[in-house]
């Protein structure tokens, strides 16, 4: 079964980039939505964006000036920069593939662990 | 965006109870919602879509109903591994939205 498994730094400095990648195992990132969802305690969940597998992707306006979701199909890879970071961005970042078929874009079926990512200097 | 308000925030309630939690969009979704189970230190579960419909290996003790505005997510008997925070989430428009979530207390 597909697993996912988010990774990269822990710890960002206010102004700098946030960059996670997202590892797909046991499965094809073809022909699915994957999205990249944050959570914490006082934003609670917060959608980020996803990208198809073909590339074509849909941000959060609240996020849009400063994401960029990107996909590697060679490496079945999933990755997310957030840039101009504050500590309002330190949260438990999560990949989600989406449902499929009729669903694909609108609901998460299968999650990362999570990754904890603080924005301190 | 489509602002999801979930009550209570809290309930408490003992095995074999019955629970229902509730979840109010701030306009019409249809049936465009899904209930998911969070356990500490882990990530959502999808219990839950299109309002009823419910996921593949979710126990049956779990049902969903609602459409428009007001939805519900109920827990027929409480199992001691259903003790966990439960959020709605919207899947009608974009931005996707969460509610802020229901924890189910040992009572």
């Amino acid at each position: 079964q597909v697993q996912l498994q988010e990774s990269g730094p822990g710890l960002v400095k206010p102004s700098e980039t946030l960059s996670l990648t997202c590892t797909v195992s046991g499965g094809s990132i073809s022909d699915n939505y994957w999205n990249w969802i944050r959570q914490s305690p006082g934003r609670g969940l917060e959608w980020i964006g996803y990208i198809y597998y073909s590339g074509s992707t849909n941000y959060n306006p609240s996020f849009k000036s400063r994401v960029s979701i990107s996909v590697d199909t060679s490496k079945n890879h999933i990755s997310l920069k957030l840039s101009s970071v504050t500590a309002a961005d330190t949260a438990v970042y999560f990949c989600a593939r989406g449902l499929g078929g009729d669903f694909g874009a609108e609901y998460f079926q299968v999650w990362g662990q999570g990754t904890l990512v603080t924005v301190s200097s | 965006d489509i602002q999801m308000t979930q009550f209570p925030s809290s309930v408490s309630a003992s095995v074999g109870d019955r629970v229902t939690i509730t979840c109010r969009a701030s306009q019409d979704i249809s049936s465009w919602l899904a209930w998911y189970q969070q356990k500490p230190g882990n990530a959502p579960k999808l219990l839950i879509y299109l309002a009823s419909t419910l996921q593949i290996g979710v126990p049956s003790r779990f049902s969903g109903s609602g459409s428009g505005t007001d939805f519900t997510l109920t827990i027929s008997r409480l199992q001691p591994e259903d003790f966990a925070t439960y959020f709605c989430q919207q899947a009608n428009r974009f931005p996707l939205t969460f509610g802020g979530g229901t924890k189910v207390e040992i009572k």
